[in-house]
């Protein structure tokens, strides 16, 4: 199993709207809608912010929004605040009953 | 509230194995999946594979195959995962994560457990 794939990293100013895309393939978020999303701050562990896709678990804000095209899986964060700085992982179903991960992604909040 | 508490850091010499434990509490511990991630300094989340708790199940990452057992002991919720023939590379800090139903979500995570390879 390959990676999927993020830009190593994305930038906004706070108040605004950015967008972290998740390329993956036919096999993993082209078959599956099971596409999750983690926010982890350094030295920290993950934290689940988006599964299913598009679904937010309680107490996670609803800043945080996630969708699915295709092969890719993008996550929007609107109304940036300093504390999204952090790094976002995607993760899918692959089949099999095995999961993949993606590179990551550094959030910066200018 | 749900915990997973994972025990603490271990240093290993190359070739040798090390076992991670996981303890589970404020769920039912049969009732989901226990994943386990690994994390190498400065890279990404790498998954390594899956036990159902209930069964014994489990299921492996292509990579770790032949070197990874996961084993769990209900009677005091606690999951383990075991690798083998350690290499520099397997320096990482080792996550479990409960599964978070049929959705391939992990849900709640321990809070990592650093292992160290080193000669």
């Amino acid at each position: 199993q390959s990676a999927l794939t993020q830009p190593a990293s994305v930038s906004g100013s706070p108040g605004q709207s950015i967008t972290i895309s998740c390329t993956g393939t036919s096999s993993d978020i082209g078959s599956y809608n099971l596409v999750s999303w983690y926010q982890q701050y350094p030295g920290k562990a993950p934290k689940l912010m988006i599964y299913v896709a598009s679904k937010r678990p309680s107490g996670v804000s609803n800043r945080f929004s996630g969708s699915k095209s295709g092969n890719t899986a993008s996550l929007t964060i609107s109304g940036l605040q300093a504390e999204d700085e952090a790094e976002y992982y995607c993760c899918s179903y692959a089949g099999s009953s095995t999961l993949v991960f993606g590179g990551g992604t550094k959030l910066t909040v200018l | 509230q749900v915990q997973l508490e994972q025990s603490g850091a271990e240093v290993k010499k190359p070739g040798a194995s090390v076992k991670v434990s996981c303890k589970a509490s404020g769920y039912s511990f049969t009732s989901n999946d226990l994943n386990w991630v690994r994390q190498a300094t400065g890279q990404g989340l790498e998954w390594m594979g899956w036990i159902n708790p209930n069964s014994g199940n489990t299921g492996y990452a292509q990579k770790f195959q032949g070197r990874v057992t996961m084993t769990r002991d209900t009677s005091i919720s606690t999951a383990y995962m075991e690798l083998s023939s350690l290499t520099s590379e397997d320096t990482a800090v080792y996550y479990c994560a409960k599964g978070g139903g049929d959705d391939g979500q992990l849900d709640y995570w321990g809070q990592g457990t650093l292992v160290t390879v080193s000669s």
